[in-house]
């Protein structure tokens, strides 16, 4: 069964440095979103990417964040300068266009700044 | 702006107990309601939805009915087993425009015990 997978499962990082966390989508899906969770907290939405834009971003997705789809199977969070807050897991998922509600997650990264 | 809130856990049950996990929404429109399963190690799987008013989504023994007049969809299943033991997330996606982010409740860690 096709799944979302993501790379690495765990990273640590110290404060200013820049992460990127990957995910490989389900093939044939064309939506795709970032969340994450804060450890005991909810799990909330970062960004949404169709047809190769940002099609919604909450307001925690500031300018230190950034996405990318480089090629055709990669999709990339980009956390040009971390701060303690960040550390969290972080999720991706991927829906096909007919059936956007149905959002596939990968495993979760969780990044830790210190 | 939306909202879930589901019941706090943790919630530890023996085998073949009855489940209930509450939860409830606030939201404009008429949104769709969703139940995630996260395994241990593993990302957030769909468990079951409803796109309207008094549908019903089933999957695996678990029921729940999207309620628009308590504004409450309940996760409910019958006889739970040990294999059920996981986190449960409640969530709604609003409907209308690119708006296809998910937003989710905080989670209840279930626990079977043999």
């Amino acid at each position: 069964e096709p799944e979302v997978t993501q790379t690495p499962s765990h990273q640590v990082t110290q404060m200013g440095q820049e992460v990127i966390l990957r995910c490989v989508p389900i093939s044939n899906h064309l939506y795709f979103y970032w969340y994450r969770q804060i450890l005991g907290q909810k799990v909330e939405f970062l960004v949404s990417f169709y047809n190769n834009e940002i099609s919604e971003k909450s307001e925690i997705f500031d300018d230190q964040f950034s996405v990318e789809r480089p090629d055709g199977s990669n999709f990339t969070l980009k956390i040009r300068s971390t701060k303690l807050e960040d550390s969290a897991m972080y999720f991706c998922a991927s829906s096909e266009a007919q059936r956007f509600y149905e959002q596939y997650f990968g495993p979760g990264t969780r990044l830790t700044v210190t | 702006g939306n909202s879930v809130t589901q019941m706090e856990g943790p919630v530890t049950l023996s085998e073949e107990a009855f489940l209930t996990i509450n939860c409830t929404y606030t939201a404009t429109g008429y949104p769709s309601l969703f139940w995630y399963v996260q395994y241990p190690g593993e990302g957030l799987q769909l468990l079951l939805k409803a796109t309207k008013a008094d549908d019903k989504g089933s999957n695996k023994g678990f029921e729940a009915t999207y309620r628009k007049e308590t504004t409450s969809f309940h996760l409910e299943k019958g006889s739970v087993q040990v294999s059920d033991s996981a986190v449960y997330f409640c969530a709604l996606s609003a409907t209308g425009g690119s708006n296809y982010k998910l937003t989710f409740g905080k989670g209840t860690l279930l626990t079977v015990n043999p």
